[in-house]
Order: C-alpha cells, then sequence, then structure tokens
C-alpha cells in the first residue's frame, strides 16, 4: 500500500514562500517510477490540479494559476516530492495533497494547510 | 477546458442518482482517462472509477461510470447514508495535466 505523508504547510504573509514536501512509502512503491502530483481545495471551492513531475523528474507542468510561481521537483534518493511556492497570494490559501498520478490520481496523502493572510 | 458537475444531486436511500460531467459548450472530449473521486472533508480524495468505467480495488459495484459524447456521469445506485459526500471528476489533459470537474454535493435524504 501507498503511504504518502505532507509537510511544511502553514501561515504566511502575502508575497512570502513555503516549500512542501511529501515522502512516500509503501510495499512495492518504488517512488522513483512513478509520475506525482500536487492537488489543491481552497475553502469553498473544489479540487484543482496544481503541477506533475514524471518519474525522473525531467517531465514538468503546472497549472496556469501557478505557473511562473510554484515549481514542482523530487529527490529520487529520498523519496520527496516538492512543491516550491513563491509569491503567494490569499487565492493559494488551501489543503495542498500530494498524489501518484500517472492519468489518475491513485493514492493521496492526508494533505497540509497553506493560509495566506494579506 | 472546464468540467460541470450539477452543485447537488439528491436521492432516498436503495434509490439511484447519477452526476454528470459535461465538457465546456461546443468543445469534444475525445480522453478516455477519466476518473471519478469520492472527497469527504478532512479526509483524503478516494478513487472511485478509473479509464472512464473500471471501479477502483475495493469500490462496491454500485458505483458505476460511463461516457458519451462530451459528457461522463457516475452513477450510484442502491444509495446509502454513507455516500452523502463530494464527487469528482477528473480528466487528463495531455503534457502530465489534469482538469477537475466543478464538484458535485450527494444528498442522502
Amino acid at each position: 500500500e501507498v503511504q504518502l505523508l505532507e509537510s511544511g504547510g502553514g501561515s504566511v504573509q502575502r508575497g512570502g514562500s513555503l516549500r512542501l514536501s511529501c515522502v512516500g512509502s509503501g510495499s512495492g512503491f518504488i517512488f522513483k517510477n512513478e509520475a506525482m502530483s500536487w492537488v489543491r481545495q481552497a475553502p469553498g471551492k473544489g479540487l484543482e490540479w496544481v503541477a506533475s513531475i514524471n518519474g525522473h523528474g525531467s517531465t514538468t507542468n503546472h497549472a496556469n494559476s501557478v505557473r511562473g510561481r510554484f515549481t514542482v521537483s523530487r529527490d529520487n534518493s529520498k523519496n520527496i516530492l516538492y512543491l516550491q511556492m513563491n509569491d503567494l497570494t490569499t487565492e493559494d490559501t488551501a489543503k495542498y495533497y500530494c498524489a501518484k498520478a500517472w492519468l489518475v490520481f491513485e493514492s493521496w496523502g492526508q494533505g497540509t494547510l497553506v493560509s495566506v493572510s494579506s | 477546458s472546464a468540467l460541470t458537475q450539477p452543485r447537488s444531486v439528491s436521492g432516498y436511500p436503495g434509490q439511484s442518482v447519477t452526476i454528470s460531467c459535461t465538457a465546456a459548450s461546443g468543445e469534444s472530449w475525445s480522453s478516455n482517462f477519466v476518473s471519478w473521486y469520492q472527497y469527504r472533508p478532512g479526509k483524503a480524495p478516494r478513487l472511485l472509477i478509473q479509464d472512464v468505467y473500471k471501479r477502483s480495488s475495493g469500490v462496491p459495484n454500485r458505483f458505476s461510470g460511463s461516457k458519451f459524447d462530451s459528457t461522463a456521469s457516475l452513477t450510484i445506485s442502491g444509495l446509502q447514508a454513507e455516500d452523502e459526500s463530494d464527487y469528482y471528476c477528473c480528466s487528463y489533459a495531455g503534457e502530465y495535466s489534469y482538469v477537475f470537474g466543478s464538484g458535485t454535493t450527494v444528498i442522502v435524504l
């Protein structure tokens, strides 16, 4: 079973930065072979795909709403997925989930909360 | 492209409800990488259906998926109280990108 554990959330002022981490583990789960993604849910809103990265880390994509401000990356030697978030706005306030994702979001973490104040 | 879902659907226990997920007007939707998720506040989203109709492991067979033209659907047959939740469709949009539907709240009367 795949286990994903996010961390790094917190409160930050507008314009600030945060880096989220997601550690992957589990029997049969070979982290470096799996594409991974970040998904968020803002208060009162729906799920929103944020960013994805392939297993090697050589290919990434980001939603238009975060492109140029957020960067997804990974360290396969540590089984960690990252989301560097810069120039945060109040619109980025949300619960952020990491997910094992290739064509479908198969496994999810419990999420980490990010709150951006003005 | 946006995927639109009804804001809410409701039914009595034992009834069937269907949640639609429709691509933006005038747009074709050729992807068969359509998935559905159950999302309860405070919990991680749960994969129910992938590839339009394939149930994920452990998902009861009263959950079923389909797609015709620009609309995908999730049907819950034999509605149970525990099915009260938010549901989201999602489509793979190519090049490691995805789009989620607007979300539907299922209310068990």
